[in-house]
């Protein structure tokens, strides 16, 4: 299958802990990136590999991944968290790359 | 600083074509492959396709919905990153992005700010 899943929406309390999940048979053989999308902005790597963070990136933010499911972690959320989160990986023939539907979080 | 700015979108009928550009800065382009990604209104990101380097022979992959129509090419002398789109459908309307890849593991680390193209007769 070529196919990310991600729950299109999850919402959190301010401070909290929410973790935002991606599944997908291509996630056994890569590692998922992770891409926030607040709105009217261009999407912005927050995530990637292991449980990597691009330079700017808060340390609140973090990845793991076991078999199928890859997670986006957000330790404290902060009001400013609030967006659109993608997942993505090259797909199982590792030719092309494939983006999960998206998953909107809100913070309360 | 790494900069990608997109441009040629814009209003097109359907059955034309469209070519959009990208134009890179702050890092050695022709050392990356580069791709675009698509996003129509209210939905969520489509990766359309992408071109390696020239290290990897510049060759380039495309999604299943654009293959036969869009093309992606590149001119290294010029830091641009091209996207030819041929027999436009409404269906491809939205904003298109694009974004360096990074390597293993993969990513796109840089995002441009997107240009509009909008299929309307």
């Amino acid at each position: 299958s070529s196919e990310l899943t991600q729950d299109p929406a999850v919402s959190v309390a301010l401070g909290q802990t929410v973790r935002i999940t991606c599944q997908g048979d291509s996630l056994r053989s890569y590692y998922a990136s992770w891409y926030q999308q607040r709105p009217g902005q261009a999407p912005v790597l927050v995530i990637y590999g292991k449980n990597n963070r691009p330079s700017g990136i808060p340390d609140r933010f973090s990845g793991s991944s076991s078999g199928i499911t890859a997670s986006l972690t957000i330790t404290g959320a902060q009001a400013e968290d609030e967006a659109d989160y993608y997942c993505s990986s090259r797909d199982s023939s590792g030719n092309h790359v494939v983006f999960g539907g998206g998953t909107k979080l809100t913070v309360l | 600083e790494v900069q990608l700015v997109e441009s040629g979108g814009g209003l097109v009928q359907p059955g034309r074509s469209l070519r959009l550009s990208c134009t890179a800065s702050g890092f050695t382009f022709g050392d990356y492959a580069m791709s675009w990604v698509r996003q129509a209104p209210g939905k969520g990101l489509e990766w359309v396709g992408f071109i390696r380097s020239k290290a990897y022979g510049g060759t380039t992959e495309n999604a299943a919905s654009v293959k036969g129509r869009f093309t992606i090419s590149r001119d290294d002398s010029k830091r641009i990153a091209y996207l030819q789109m041929n027999s436009l459908k409404s269906e491809d309307t939205g904003v298109y992005y694009c974004t360096r890849d990074n390597g293993d593991p993969y990513r796109f680390d840089y995002w441009g700010q997107g240009t509009l193209v909008t299929v309307s007769s």
